[in-house]
């Protein structure tokens, strides 16, 4: 499976900064997903990064406040705008090999930890 | 759209012994992949078992095995001969494979604490 270097694993943010989070894989791969992870709540997809083209952004997250980038097929950037304490939350990287991959193709970053304050 | 529900927020069992975590899910497709993750306080997704709904037997891997029940949407996990290791946060996920269905993206429950006593 692949292996993902997601950076920075934590940081601590003033409010109305921004911060951009990194997603490295060592090898190539069709699908890379960004996720939040509230305190103590589950994973909630923010948007699919695509390879060449704009992110699919899922209901209730903008591009202006999560700009995605994917400039090509092992590395996307989630960027967090503007940040306010409630975006205090883990992100995590996750790809996957191919679309036809579903048993096992999913690997995950180690999150990065954002805290503001 | 489709729905994953843990309806255990935490469990609790005696280190050797056995515990079920609950999942169920709300789906209109036949053919999706189902899976259980582990996600330690390092924060690492850990991939525990994983079910294709076409396949009728339930899948196990060491002491971890599933009950899949496809006609009552239920995907629960057993763990057996409990060890310390094993206390974590468990995820039941769900995949859709209908192309316009997902974008390929994983949906998660609210997740079960696991806590296990020495």
């Amino acid at each position: 499976s692949a292996v993902i270097s997601q950076k920075p694993s934590r940081d601590i943010c003033q409010r109305g900064t921004s911060l951009t989070i990194q997603c490295q894989v060592d090898s190539q791969v069709t699908m890379m997903f960004w996720y939040r992870q509230q305190p103590g709540q589950s994973l909630t997809l923010i948007a699919t990064a695509n390879q060449g083209s704009e992110a699919t952004y899922e209901s209730g997250f903008v591009i202006d406040k999560f700009p995605i980038s994917r400039p090509n097929l092992t590395f996307s950037t989630l960027t967090v705008s503007n940040m306010s304490p409630e975006d205090s939350s883990i992100y995590l990287c996750s790809v996957l090999r191919d679309r036809g991959a579903g048993e096992d193709g999913y690997t995950f970053g180690s999150g990065t930890r954002l805290t503001v304050v | 759209a489709q729905t994953v529900t843990q309806s255990q927020p935490e469990m609790s069992v005696q280190e050797a012994e056995t515990v079920t975590l609950s999942c169920t899910y709300d789906t209109s497709e036949s053919d999706y992949y189902l899976f259980w993750y582990k996600q330690p306080p390092s924060r690492q997704m850990i991939l525990v078992i994983r079910q294709e709904a076409y396949k009728q037997q339930n899948a196990t891997e060491n002491r971890f095995s599933v009950n899949f029940q496809k006609a009552a949407k239920s995907f629960s996990l057993k763990i057996s001969d409990s060890q310390l290791g094993d206390a974590a946060m468990y995820f039941c996920a769900y995949r859709s494979l209908w192309e316009g269905g997902s974008q390929g993206n994983l949906i998660f429950g609210k997740g079960t604490k696991l806590s296990v006593k020495p």
